[in-house]
């Protein structure tokens, strides 16, 4: 997996957006950028991913920058909930016949939510 | 919303002796893997499972390791002889497989503790 760089730790108050960053600068034109994040004593979940165009789903929306170098992960209005470690991967993606398919976390950004 | 389980939640065991991690992957799922976490460090890629056998591990995945699908619905971890070193978080994780893209679900993990 291609090396991306997120910063260590944020913060955020409840009930407002929170703006997570994500530089990739040497992403291949057949990476897709995921997000995962793992809550305190968890398992990671799986957050949403994409590769060009911006996206959106019920947890978070992703934008993507126009030369794909770097991509925010956007939480609408942050809860106590949406505290934990957020990782930002960068998969292949090819149609799946087994194969190196692990995903490589890095360190993350902790993010904390103030009340 | 089906979920990957694993027990125990928490092992102990003393070096040198054998243990088995039990996971439940989701019932449809293809691609199974197990990660781990050593207490506060990153989480970590071991294996990957397809189609009944590896398709990718890790340096971490030595001799000491192995992973079985038995039955058609569990998914272990073996470690033969076990190290202190061994100590941590061990995730299981399956996903559906029609692309690399297609997202992991994590359990939520077994603690092991060797002494």
């Amino acid at each position: 997996d291609a090396k991306t760089t997120q910063p260590n730790s944020m913060e955020s108050n409840e009930e407002e957006p929170v703006h997570l960053p994500c530089n990739h600068s040497t992403i291949s034109g057949t990476d897709y950028i995921h997000w995962y994040r793992q809550l305190p004593s968890q398992g990671p979940e799986y957050v949403i991913h994409g590769l060009t165009s911006n996206v959106n789903n019920r947890m978070a929306s992703l934008a993507i920058a126009e030369d794909r170098k770097s991509s925010t992960l956007i939480l609408h209005r942050a809860t106590l909930r949406d505290a934990a470690v957020y990782y930002c991967i960068l998969r292949v993606d090819s149609y799946s016949g087994g194969g190196a398919d692990g995903l490589t976390f890095g360190k993350g950004t902790h993010l904390i939510i103030q009340p | 919303e089906p979920e990957v389980t694993q027990t125990p939640s928490h092992q102990v065991t003393q070096m040198g002796q054998e243990v088995i991690l039990r996971c439940v992957p989701i019932s449809n799922h293809l691609y199974f893997y197990w990660y781990r976490q050593i207490l506060g460090q990153k989480v970590e890629f071991l294996v990957s499972f397809y189609n009944n056998e590896i398709s990718e591990k890790s340096e971490i995945f030595d001799d000491q390791f192995s992973v079985e699908r038995p039955d058609g619905s569990n998914f272990t971890l073996k470690i033969r002889s076990t190290k202190l070193e061994d100590s941590a978080m061990y995730f299981c994780a399956s996903r559906l497989g029609d692309r690399i893209n297609s997202p992991l679900h994590f359990g939520n993990g077994t603690r092991l503790t060797v002494t």
